[in-house]
């Protein structure tokens, strides 16, 4: 069965001050890692997608990376409005069921 | 344009009543999925389509039925609804199924049952 840890569960951050969101997984034969960010009353929106380990992909304050066992988000002098839940997904070339972590809830103060 | 839109956004009912959530996708996606958020954010599959036909249907009670009449719709019919079926209904769809591709989610139904 796959499985997703994500951590902290919430993290409260200065503006610029950067830090890291982890997602652990277990998957037989990974397809894809997926990283999504869910504003409070709205779906999840895609983030990015990692196919393989050594896998990076940026996009403006954000980056993330890919090892065989865990997937971080790096956030580099966030701002106010990157506050969200960040939710960390997984689908294994066993099954056609994405695996959903329970997501870390991020607060940047101004 | 909205990619996926869901109906209705708020849905308050009693216990023991039936209720259906409407999804429409205008993106000509093959797979639509029905997931679960409870109240700590925890997102759970709960059925998949592939062109019409259903092909993950997880341990979900069978008070839940998926219902599609075409590509572009997936409904969520509930019947006898219980307390703990209160939750974020979110409907997403994707292009091929195959684990590789993104999933584009609707803005999710707020059920909840008295």
């Amino acid at each position: 069965e796959d499985q997703v840890t994500q951590s902290p569960e919430a993290l409260r951050l200065q503006e610029g001050e950067s830090s890291s969101l982890n997602c652990s997984y277990t998957v037989s034969g990974l397809r894809g890692l997926f990283w999504y960010r869910q504003d409070p009353g709205k779906g999840p929106e895609f983030l990015f997608t990692l196919y393989s380990a050594g896998e990076e992909k940026e996009k403006e304050r954000l980056k993330a990376t890919l090892t065989k066992k865990e997937s971080f988000l790096h956030i580099t002098a966030p701002k106010p409005e990157d506050s969200a839940t960040y939710l960390c997904a997984v689908q294994s070339g066993g099954s056609y069921i994405p695996t959903f972590g329970r997501g870390t809830s991020l607060i940047v103060h101004p | 344009d909205t990619a996926v839109s869901q109906t209705p956004k708020y849905l308050v009912t009693q216990m023991g009543n039936d209720k259906s959530i409407k999804c429409e996708q205008n993106l000509g996606h093959d797979t639509m999925y029905w997931y679960k958020q409870d109240s700590k954010k925890f997102l759970k599959i709960m059925f998949s389509y592939n062109n019409k036909e259903l092909i993950i249907n997880e341990t979900v009670p069978n008070r839940f039925s998926p219902k599609s009449p075409d590509k572009a719709h997936l409904n969520l019919h509930i019947n006898s609804l219980e307390l703990g079926d209160s939750a974020v209904y979110f409907c997403a769809s994707v292009s091929d199924g195959t684990g590789r591709e993104t999933q584009y989610f609707g803005p999710g139904t707020r059920l909840l049952v008295l």
